[in-house]
């Protein structure tokens, strides 16, 4: 079954930028919709945007000025930079998979998700 | 931008008993592109429901969900002991896509 795992550093300074590699195992990248979603501690989920496989991509207008998304078929890897940072974009971040049921735009299966605080 | 409204925030049940948790849209969505997941303490959410009434793989039939429009709810006809969680829907009609804030369903 197909697995996401989400790595990167989890500790950035404010101004600077997040940067995030989820590593999908067990299956192709191929045809399918790959998203960001991110949860600030004790709160709710927010939707960052995704990239498809062929590489076009959607990102939240509240975020579009800092996100860049990419993927790389070959290592079976997605990537999530956010610039500028700021303590407001502490946060567990997610990658997860898009539905094809949902034409991509509902999520299964999630990676655990990696904490990045940003503090100086 | 969709916002979600869900109620009640927080519902305090025993095993066995029934829960039914709603979620409200800002705007009617055009079709039922509403999505619902779970999510327990230190874990991802999990797929439960997509377009509003169809469970996701895997998924006990305990769980469904229907609705249209702006009104939609999620059903657990009867809690087992794993089911105590947060519940979160989506809506997937409008981009951006939104999730609700949650509603946690706890032990009485």
């Amino acid at each position: 079954q197909v697995q996401l795992q989400e790595s990167g550093p989890g500790l950035v300074k404010p101004s600077e930028t997040l940067s995030l590699t989820c590593t999908v195992s067990g299956g192709s990248m191929s045809n399918y919709y790959w998203n960001w979603i991110r949860q600030p501690p004790g709160k709710g989920l927010e939707w960052i945007g995704y990239i498809y496989y062929s590489g076009s991509i959607n990102y939240n207008p509240s975020l579009r000025s800092r996100v860049t998304m990419s993927v790389d078929t070959s290592k079976n890897q997605l990537s999530l930079k956010l610039s500028s940072v700021t303590a407001a974009d502490t946060a567990v971040y997610h990658c997860a998979r898009g539905l094809a049921s949902c034409g991509g735009d509902c999520y299964g299966p999630w990676g655990q998700g990696t904490l990045v605080t940003v503090s100086s | 931008e969709i916002v979600l409204t869900q109620s009640p925030g927080t519902l305090s049940l025993s095993p066995g008993e029934r829960a039914t948790l709603s979620c409200r849209a800002s705007q009617s969505l055009s079709s039922t592109y509403i999505a619902w997941y779970q999510q327990k303490p230190g874990q991802a959410p999990r797929l439960l429901i997509y377009g509003a009434s169809s469970r996701a793989t895997g998924i006990p039939d305990r769980f469904s969900g229907s609705g249209s429009g702006t009104d939609f709810t999620l059903t657990l006809s009867r809690l087992e002991p794993e089911d105590f969680a947060v519940y979160y829907c989506q809506q997937y009609g409008s981009s951006p896509f939104t999730f609700g804030p949650g509603t946690k369903v706890d032990f009485k």
